[in-house]
């Protein structure tokens, strides 16, 4: 299985300012024919199932706010939200689904 | 929109069986995977399983073979994960999950809690 490892666990950031998450896979979970990447970012707030922010490591879901921005490629791979809004306040997970089964990071808490 | 409903929250005996059920509207059931991904309290996400509504493929995750069944029943756009033997660290929230392009997770049910306490 592919392990998934996040850095920080949790981190405290002020209102505007950016937050930086990053995600590393035991072995490359992107494919050198097309250039993609399979690796997606969730936020998870307290009492809801996580939500979908960005999959093939940068391509945005449909009505993710714009501050939300993913990069990366191989092993190594970064989530970030510029100015930070309250409403951002949430555990982050990354998950590759480069290969079965998908497996996803410990989680990384953001909090103002 | 896309709406998952799951059934609400268990409370069962070690060596029990529990069923969960997921609801799905606002698509076309057969064309997308139902995934299933639970979530131990304040612990990370563990997957465990998918089935494909249209074909009836379907797979587990290693650590749930022989105690896990997915099914689907597409005239009412429903799928069911049944896990067996449950012990204690089967206490969990299990979400079902839609997956597209393989498991890539865009629309989750609310969660159902399943107890396990004697």
């Amino acid at each position: 299985d592919i392990v998934v490892t996040q850095s920080p666990d949790s981190l405290a950031v002020s209102l505007g300012e950016r937050a930086t998450i990053n995600c590393k896979s035991s072995r490359s979970v992107s494919y050198r024919s097309n250039n993609k990447h399979s690796l997606a970012w969730y936020q998870q707030k307290p009492g809801q199932p996580p939500n979908l922010l960005i999959y093939w490591a940068s391509t945005r879901e449909s009505g993710v706010p714009e501050r939300f921005s993913g990069s990366g490629s191989g092993t190594n791979f970064t989530l970030t939200i510029n100015s930070l809004q309250a409403e951002d306040v949430a555990v982050y997970y990354c998950q590759q689904y480069y290969s079965t089964p998908p497996t996803f990071g410990p989680g990384t808490k953001v909090e103002i | 929109q896309v709406q998952l409903v799951q059934s609400g929250a268990e409370v069962k005996k070690p060596g029990a069986s529990v069923t969960v059920s997921c609801k799905a509207s606002g698509y076309t059931f057969t064309t997308y995977d139902i995934n299933w991904v639970r979530q131990a309290a304040g612990q990370g996400l563990e997957w465990v399983g998918w089935m494909n509504p249209n074909s009836g493929n379907r797979g587990y995750a290693q650590n749930f073979q022989g105690r896990v069944t997915m099914a689907t029943d597409t005239s009412i756009s429903t799928a069911y994960m049944e896990l067996s033997g449950l012990r204690a660290e089967d206490t969990a929230i299990y979400y079902c999950a839609r997956g597209h392009s393989g498991y890539i997770y865009d629309s989750w049910g609310q969660g159902t809690l399943v107890t396990v306490s004697s």
